[in-house]
């Protein structure tokens, strides 16, 4: 079974400033696929970014790029040039091999003005 | 792009009746579907997986009479919860994945269940 764990319940950055939320899995499949989504107070759930394991360079989408170690089964979220709309709850995702996704915790982001 | 519809937004009903809650996937087939539930501020725990035409697979702690799924057909599955009880309160998401790009999800917007 997969595991999926962020050890940062809350994060908080200054506007226009950068902020890394980390995430760490564990799993013994070798094909398998990293994300990152937004869940805002819509509770609407967005897509910020995919990773495939295969792929050794970082995604990256705009302001938001990864940090994908995959010797250490870590896959951290970098948000540069941070927006008041960036605030949200970030939950880090695993796919595997059963197409379902695993969770972490979550962090909450708060961007102050 | 892929679009899924989850109805309704928010539901409220009395202790001991059942709710049905509908995903449907707007412009694209969906052999499976997946069911989700979230409790306030947690993260999103996978209840079971919708499979067209065949019986849902559950989770391991999840009832299967109390949550019912049906996946009667390519678009539409169904989240049935029967007996409801104030415990049963929680957000309800669903998801499909994409027919085209490899393990992307495309997301429901979620029901919020309130059991008086």
């Amino acid at each position: 079974a997969q595991t999926v764990t962020q050890s940062q319940p809350e994060m908080s950055v200054q506007e226009a400033e950068t902020v890394t939320l980390s995430c760490t899995y564990d799993t013994s499949e070798s094909d398998y696929y990293l994300f990152w989504y937004k869940q805002p107070p819509s509770r609407q759930m967005i897509l910020v970014i995919r990773q495939e394991a295969y792929k050794q360079q970082n995604a990256t989408e705009n302001r938001f790029s990864v940090n994908f170690q995959k010797a250490a089964k870590s896959f951290s979220l970098k948000i540069s040039d941070s927006q008041l709309g960036d605030a949200a709850m970030y939950f880090c995702a695993f796919s595997g091999s059963a197409r379902q996704l695993t969770f972490g915790s979550g962090t909450q982001l708060t961007v102050l003005p | 792009g892929a679009v899924v519809s989850q109805h309704p937004s928010w539901v409220i009903c009395k202790s001991g009746t059942s709710v049905k809650i509908e995903c449907r996937s707007l412009d694209f087939q969906a052999t499976t579907m997946f069911w989700y539930r979230q409790f306030p501020k947690q993260s999103l725990m996978l209840m079971a997986t919708s499979n067209e035409g065949s019986k849902a697979t559950y989770e391991q702690g999840v009832e299967k009479d109390k949550f019912l799924i049906n996946h009667a057909s390519l678009t539409l599955s169904t989240l049935t919860v029967t007996s409801a009880h104030p415990e049963d309160s929680s957000f309800y998401i669903c998801s499909a994945p994409s027919p085209l790009a490899k393990n992307i999800q495309y997301f429901g917007a979620g029901t919020r269940l309130s059991v008086l």
